[in-house]
């Protein structure tokens, strides 16, 4: 599978607890991006990635949140102290970004947060 | 908040084309309308692209007015695999911009 992976797929946690999403995006994408995606609610941008560069950070994304992509490969999202406002599924996405800017974003399967 | 505007929600029977509709009118002259559907807790995948040309791929069908003011997303035969919300989103080389899109429901 060539696809967008993320691990783990679900996470239950209880408030205050670290948790760490992972990205694998497809190969030799040079952008990487994560939404969030809450019931009902079409996906929240959160940050995005060029090579290992994080270009944008979403007013969504507070200082509890981290997001690395050291190597320009994969990403690591991190949420400290979480809340319960927290829960949700969060989504990956990469993209091979050129002069056109035409710039299909493929996504994962989304990683599903429940904050208890 | 997303630059483009689309029905709550439609029907359409088995085997029929279903005609999704997106208003665009702010589209700027480089930017893209793109077309994903999200099936039930799974991520958004990408059905098609264009910018000022209809496209057609295995998936659908994308008809673009001249104006570039609003597009419609056909799927030719529907089935009900094809039940999902489909988002139609604008976008010049950025973070997309998700509406709650149309949740489209095809009936056996």
């Amino acid at each position: 599978d060539t696809g967008v992976s993320q691990d783990p797929r679900h996470k239950i946690t209880k408030r205050g607890q670290n948790v760490t999403f992972r990205c694998d995006p497809i190969s030799e994408h040079n952008r990487l991006y994560w939404y969030r995606q809450t019931l009902g609610q079409g996906p929240e941008f959160l940050t995005y990635f060029q090579n290992e560069a994080q270009l944008e950070k979403s007013r969504l994304l507070s200082d509890r949140f981290s997001a690395e992509r050291p190597k320009g490969s994969f990403s690591t999202l991190e949420i400290q102290r979480t809340e319960q406002g927290d829960s949700a599924m969060y989504l990956c996405a990469s993209s091979s970004f050129g002069t056109w800017k035409k710039e299909t974003q493929y996504f994962g399967p989304g990683t599903r947060l429940l904050v208890l | 908040d997303a630059k483009t505007t689309q029905p709550p929600s439609m029907d359409c029977a088995e085997g029929r084309a279903a005609n999704l509709p997106c208003n665009h009118s702010t589209i700027s002259g480089n930017e893209y309308v793109y077309w994903y559907r999200q099936i039930h807790s799974q991520g958004p995948q990408y059905i098609i692209h264009g910018l000022k040309n209809n496209e057609t791929n295995e998936m659908a069908s994308l008809i673009i007015t001249e104006d570039r003011k609003s597009s419609t997303l056909i799927l030719p035969h529907a089935t009900l695999r094809d039940t999902a919300v489909y988002y139609c989103i604008v976008n010049y080389g950025q973070n997309f911009v998700f509406g709650p899109g149309t949740r489209l429901s095809v009936l056996p």
